[in-house]
């Protein structure tokens, strides 16, 4: 299986901030990457995929990039409702793997 | 509006059966593949397996195989995952959730709302 690393684990920001979550596969995933957001008592809601393809109705502040075995999404400029926990995916092979996921709180 | 509306929380004891379900609406149901993901409490994503709806083959993790089984009726737009005797390490949350997929290769882009099943004696 592949694994993914989630790092860091817990981000604590302020609203406006810009952040970073990176996401390390064991073995290349190329661009085969998606990107949740969970909140708590709700489903993970997709905000990325493909590495850098931004989901419908998710709003530009959020980013995705690399390929390969580091990807990485990028907050930009906060907001409150951001604030929650995030997981990667690997979708390049069987079976599918999520990252640990990381806690972004204030 | 595409939807996936999953069944109620279950309490069983151990050594129980169990099939929840997950019913799709707003969408070509046999378009897509379904897969379940498991939550342990306070804990990660677990992807299961999956099924296409259209003819009905699965594919599992080899974490989850044999342990459970993933079927659908196509023709009531509903998938199911099924337990023949559940443990207590079974307590988690499950998810459905609808792959986006090209060459088997799936993302989710749609979820249910998650099945709460409790096993305790």
């Amino acid at each position: 299986d592949i694994q993914m690393t989630q790092s860091p684990s817990t981000l604590s920001a302020s609203v406006g901030d810009r952040v970073t979550i990176t996401c390390r596969a064991s073995q290349t995933i190329s661009k085969w990457l998606a990107w949740y957001q969970q909140k708590p008592g709700k489903a993970p809601k997709l905000l990325i995929f493909d590495a850098s393809s931004l989901q419908s109705g998710v709003p530009s502040r959020f980013r995705g990039s690399g390929s390969g075995t580091e990807l990485t999404l990028t907050i930009s400029s906060l907001q409150p409702d951001d604030f929650a926990t995030y997981f990667c995916q690997q979708y390049h092979s069987h079976p599918y793997t999520f990252g640990q996921g990381t806690k972004l709180e204030i | 509006e595409v939807q996936l509306v999953q069944s109620g929380a279950e309490v069983k004891k151990p050594g129980e059966s169990l099939r929840i379900s997950c019913k799709g609406s707003g969408y070509s149901f046999t378009t897509y593949w379904i897969s379940w993901v498991r939550q342990m409490p306070e804990k990660g994503l677990e992807w299961m397996g999956r099924i296409d709806p259209g003819n009905s083959y699965t594919s599992y993790s080899p974490s989850f195989q044999g342990h459970v089984t993933i079927s659908g009726d196509k023709s009531i737009t509903t998938a199911y995952l099924q337990w023949s005797s559940l443990k207590a390490s079974d307590t988690a949350m499950y998810y459905c959730a609808r792959g986006h997929c090209r060459g088997g290769s799936c993302y989710f882009d749609d979820w249910g709302q998650g099945t709460l099943v409790t096993v305790s004696s």
